[in-house]
Parts: C-alpha cells; sequence; structure tokens
C-alpha cells in the first residue's frame, strides 16, 4: 500500500492563478481531509468528505473547493490564488468503524503564493 | 469552536534527560491522539487514548489521559536525538473532526 499520496510536492503560483492540489488514498478509507499548516501553527482543517459525494466545510474553507467523485481521490482546487494562501497543505484519511478518527497523512505539498 | 493549547511551544534539551509536554482543553474530549511529524513529512500517529486517567506507553514515551478528559501529557524518559520533532495533540469531540493544537517543537541535543 502506498498510503496517502499527494502531487505536487512543492509549487509556486502567482497572484490571481489558479491550481489543484491531488490526494489519493489506496486504503478504501471513507474519511478524507485536507488541512493547511502555516509556520508554527498546528493544522487547521479546511475541508472534508465522510465518503464519496458527501463534502463538508472545516474551519477555513474560503478560497478553496473540494469535490469526491470516488472513494480514493479528493481533489482540493484553489481559485485566484492569493499571497495569504502560501501554507503546507495536508491530505489525511481515516477509516469507517473508527471511533476515534486517527488520521494518515500524506507527505504534503508546499505552496508559496508570490 | 474547541481550543486545545500545547505546551511548551519549544523545548530543547540534552540527550538523556527527561521531559513532559502538555496538552489542556476547556472541553471533554471523547478521545486524544498524539502525532509526531518530522521536517518535510506528514504528521504520524503515536497512540490514542480513550478512557479517562489512562496511561498508554510506547518504548520510552508514556502518555496520559487526564481523569477529566480535558488535558493530556506525553512523558519521553532518556531522550534520544531521533525523538527530535513536532509533537501535535489533536483532540475529537464526537464527530469525524480532529482539532489540533499548535504543537510543542522538540530538539534533543546530543
Amino acid at each position: 500500500n502506498a498510503g496517502v499520496t499527494q502531487t505536487p510536492k512543492f509549487r509556486i503560483l502567482k497572484i490571481g492563478q489558479s491550481m489543484t492540489l491531488q490526494c489519493t488514498q489506496d486504503m478504501n478509507h471513507n474519511y478524507m481531509y485536507w488541512y493547511r499548516q502555516d509556520p508554527g501553527m498546528g493544522l487547521k482543517l479546511i475541508y472534508y468528505s465522510v465518503g464519496a459525494g458527501i463534502t463538508d466545510k472545516g474551519e477555513v474553507p474560503n478560497g478553496y473547493n473540494v469535490s469526491r467523485s470516488t472513494t480514493e481521490d479528493f481533489p482540493l482546487r484553489l481559485e485566484l490564488a492569493a499571497p495569504s494562501q502560501t501554507s503546507v497543505y495536508f491530505c489525511a484519511s481515516s477509516y469507517l468503524g473508527t471511533s476515534s478518527y486517527e488520521q494518515y497523512f500524506g507527505p504534503g505539498t508546499r505552496l508559496t503564493v508570490t | 469552536t474547541q481550543l486545545l493549547e500545547q505546551s511548551p511551544q519549544f523545548l530543547s534539551i540534552q540527550e538523556g534527560e527527561n521531559l513532559t509536554v502538555y496538552c489542556n482543553s476547556s472541553s471533554v474530549f471523547s478521545s486524544l491522539q498524539w502525532y509526531r511529524q518530522e521536517p518535510g513529512e506528514g504528521p504520524v500517529l503515536l497512540v490514542t487514548v480513550v478512557t479517562g486517567g489512562e496511561v498508554k506507553k510506547l518504548k520510552r514515551l508514556t502518555f496520559q489521559f487526564g481523569d477529566a478528559r480535558k488535558d493530556s501529557s506525553l512523558h519521553i524518559t532518556a531522550a534520544q536525538p531521533g525523538d527530535t520533532g513536532l509533537y501535535l495533540c489533536a483532540g475529537n469531540f464526537g464527530n469525524e473532526k480532529l482539532t489540533f493544537g499548535t504543537g510543542t517543537r522538540l530538539t534533543i541535543i546530543p
């Protein structure tokens, strides 16, 4: 199993550009999450999904969109990138049947908006 | 919004010393997890505690859940350079989401 994979690993965007961060998991997990991690800060939840076709906002959803057409994939879309979106983005998954929602993380995407 | 406070924010100690880091909330957790994150990587789960007063050990790491399930601690005995990293606690408050603390950045000096 590859676990949770994310692409790209690094990206530099100009202000106003758009991009999609890819996330795939091969563990057949129902739950998937997107977080951002700013320097010196913990993880803030952007969006999450409890299953294919179902998504919901987290703590900091503004400026982002998601979709979940399959169990495996959970892409994060940035429209009109802004410097405030410079951060490290992590995708995570968790399995149905857990009462604690332990999460498995990908390696992250480091995004710089200039 | 539930908040998790971790202390200290930074900790730098010599190899072989002992240390404790803390995670506190004003709300009751359904469960609490500890993760370790190394530079350039995603967090990796260390342990989950569920029952008030629960103690779990992972080699030289001891995790304790407070009796009231509002706080937790991580104690490391005889710290080694391989323990260096960012330690994150994450609380579950009865739904499918986790709330993460801001982390304790630990450096072990050889």
